[in-house]
Order: C-alpha cells, then structure tokens, then sequence
C-alpha cells in the first residue's frame, strides 16, 4: 500500500518554541493531506485539509495562526505549531489519499 | 449528533474467537464511504476496510469483513478467529461525499479498545 511518513517522531520542547512537522507521501503524489490531533485516549479530531498551492482549510475552533500549514510540494506538508504550550502536547498525524486514505505514523509532541 | 458512534469503549475476547465491533453512523448524504482502522499501542493508523454507501455486498478482507447494513446506518467490523496481535484500538470512519477529488475528510469515532486474552 502507499506509504506516508512523519518527522520527526517525537519531539519534546520548551513553552513558547515552534515545533515544525513534516508529512511526505513516498510513493504517490498528493495534492490533498489531512493534519489530524488525538489527544490521549480520544479519537482523532481533524485540524485542517492542506492543499498543494494553495491556504489551508482549518476546522473549527483550529487557530490558522497558531497551526501553520504550507503544503509547498505534491509530496510535502509542513505543519507548524507556533509558540506551543504545554496544551498542544498531542499527537498529531498526518494522512494523504491514494487510492485510500494513508496514515502517517505520526508525532508526539510534549512541551514542557 | 454525533455522526459516528462506537458504543463500545472497551472489549475483552478470548482468542481464536470472533469479535463484532459496532460502529453506527448519521450522514443525508447518498454516497458515502466507511472505514475501519487499527491504532496499535505504536499509533499509527492501519487501514482495514473500506465500505462505499453503494456497494452492493459486504466488504471483506482476510478476517476482517464489514456487516454493512445500510437502512439501519450500521458498519460493524467483524474479525474472525482473533489473534493476539489483533489487540489494539479500533477506529470507525464516515467520508461523506467529497468536494472534489481528493478533497475528503474522515470523521471518526471514538474508538474501541480490543484486548485478546490468550
């Protein structure tokens, strides 16, 4: 099946620094990818459709300046969580569809 | 409303025995798409099973199928002779009808925590 992958894996950083993750589809290309946010024992809550050329679609309650997205490449999203807290602590996972929908390993993200 | 639903939060099986896990769904949209994926205790996400709101017959996919039952907007996952590996968490997903290509977005359930006891 298609692969997608994440970097980092895990990150721990200190309040107020920006985090950036990086989404790649291997072996397709994706204009469209899913940034998603599971908080510990709860589902997966969708963040945002990154599209390729073009501004982000943010979900509700999702702030854009806070949650940057730049999906600059078929196969690249980036998603940077700007002057994190240690409320933004989660995990996120990245998706791309190809003939499905593919899931990114994801990354766990702790701010001190 | 929620529109997917997974009433179990937690489920305890013997292994080499079936287990149905239940997923129910709310969607006015005429096409549509189910999933099933298995988030392992590592947390990525495996795609099991897809069901389109069209499809005729039930999916199946090695001892995974999917007992779909469409006027009771019901998508229950059903593995057959469980093994240990298959302990983990369960996630039912609804893609209602895209945009545009490409352009989807699942919505999840809550899950369902699977432990198989040898």
């Amino acid at each position: 099946g298609a692969v997608v992958s994440q970097h980092p894996s895990r990150v721990i950083c200190k309040s107020g620094t920006s985090v950036k993750i990086e989404c790649r589809s291997l072996d397709f290309q994706a204009t469209t990818m899913f940034w998603y946010r599971q908080f510990p024992k709860q589902s997966l809550m969708l963040m945002a459709t990154s599209n390729e050329g073009s501004k982000a679609t943010y979900e509700q309650g999702v702030e854009k300046d806070k949650f940057l997205i730049n999906h600059a490449s078929l196969t690249l999203s980036t998603l940077t969580v700007t002057s994190a807290h240690p409320e933004d602590s989660s995990f996120y996972i990245c998706s791309a569809r190809s003939n499905t929908q593919y899931f990114g390993p994801g990354t766990r993200l702790t701010v001190l | 409303a929620q529109k997917i639903t997974q009433t179990q939060p937690g489920m305890f099986v013997q292994e080499k025995e079936a287990v149905t896990l239940d997923c129910t769904y709310d969607t006015s949209d005429p096409s549509y798409g189910l999933f099933w994926y298995k988030q392992p205790s590592s947390g990525e996400m495996i795609f099991l099973i897809y069901q389109g709101s069209y499809d005729q017959q039930n999916a199946t996919e090695g001892r995974y199928s999917l007992n779909f039952q469409k006027a009771r907007k019901s998508a229950n996952l059903v593995i057959s002779a469980s093994q240990l590996g298959d302990s983990a968490m369960y996630f039912c997903a609804m893609r209602e009808e895209p945009s545009s290509f490409g352009n989807e977005k699942l919505t999840f359930g809550t899950g369902t925590r699977l432990t198989i006891i040898p």
